[in-house]
């Protein structure tokens, strides 16, 4: 059973257009994290969301948190190439047994053609 | 400061042989954690240590171990390797206290033949 449903999968888009990445869940987080990953790469992480209907702004990219801590979305303005790459949103939950503290969603693949 | 680093960043075992793989934290971080990624499956967490104590371990089977040394520094150890364990290994460093960030590693590439 997957915690973190993450959506779409994959998405290829032109340079400029505008994207949506979903993170959802029936559970609630006390935290959620979006990363970014690179071919042979490890995780980056871009930003933590803690408040329910937290916002956060990095450059062209919107990051919400839903108002009941449940779910949460990517948004990037005018995508250009070098945001290609995987993109995985984690939940962190205050108890927490054998699935760790972190909770990953399946990640999307984003591919931005020039 | 330096980030994490793993060791060594690409590996290549038959089926039924041991690999160990090193972590080395984050200076000063004190909770070191393990993931498997696969393109089916995703990252999956395998355990976590804080100060050399394994707080939590994921559902893998008992070919799957690992511990952690006094300064942080951690190992993951697989033995009898199957097919299936071909993946990207993951370490993740925290500071260790409650709700704080993981740093991930650039990972460990595992090709079992």
């Amino acid at each position: 059973t997957q915690l973190l449903e993450q959506s779409p999968q994959f998405l290829s888009i032109q340079e400029g257009e505008n994207l949506t990445v979903y993170c959802n869940s029936s559970s609630v987080f006390s935290s959620l994290q979006w990363y970014r990953q690179e071919p042979g790469e490890g995780p980056v992480l871009l930003v933590t969301v803690v408040t329910g209907g937290e916002v956060k702004k990095l450059k062209r990219l919107t990051f919400q948190f839903g108002d009941a801590r449940k779910d949460s979305s990517l948004h990037i303005t005018a995508a250009q190439p070098g945001d290609t790459g995987l993109y995985l949103c984690a939940g962190e939950r205050l108890r927490y047994g054998n699935t760790g503290k972190l909770i990953f969603g399946q990640g999307t693949t984003l591919q931005v053609k020039p | 400061k330096a980030g994490v680093t793993q060791t060594p960043r690409y590996l290549i075992k038959t089926r039924g042989q041991q690999v160990t793989l090193s972590c080395s934290p984050i200076s000063g971080h004190r909770s070191v954690s393990w993931y498997q990624q696969t393109p089916g499956q995703g990252l999956q967490f395998l355990f976590e240590y804080f100060s050399e104590t394994q707080r939590n371990k994921g559902n893998f089977p008992g070919r799957f171990s690992g511990r952690q040394f006094s300064n942080s520094r951690s190992e993951m150890n697989v033995s009898t390797l199957e097919l299936g364990d071909s993946a990207l290994y993951l370490c993740a460093s925290s500071l260790g206290l409650a709700e704080e960030t993981q740093y991930f590693g650039p990972g460990t590439r595992l090709l079992v033949l």
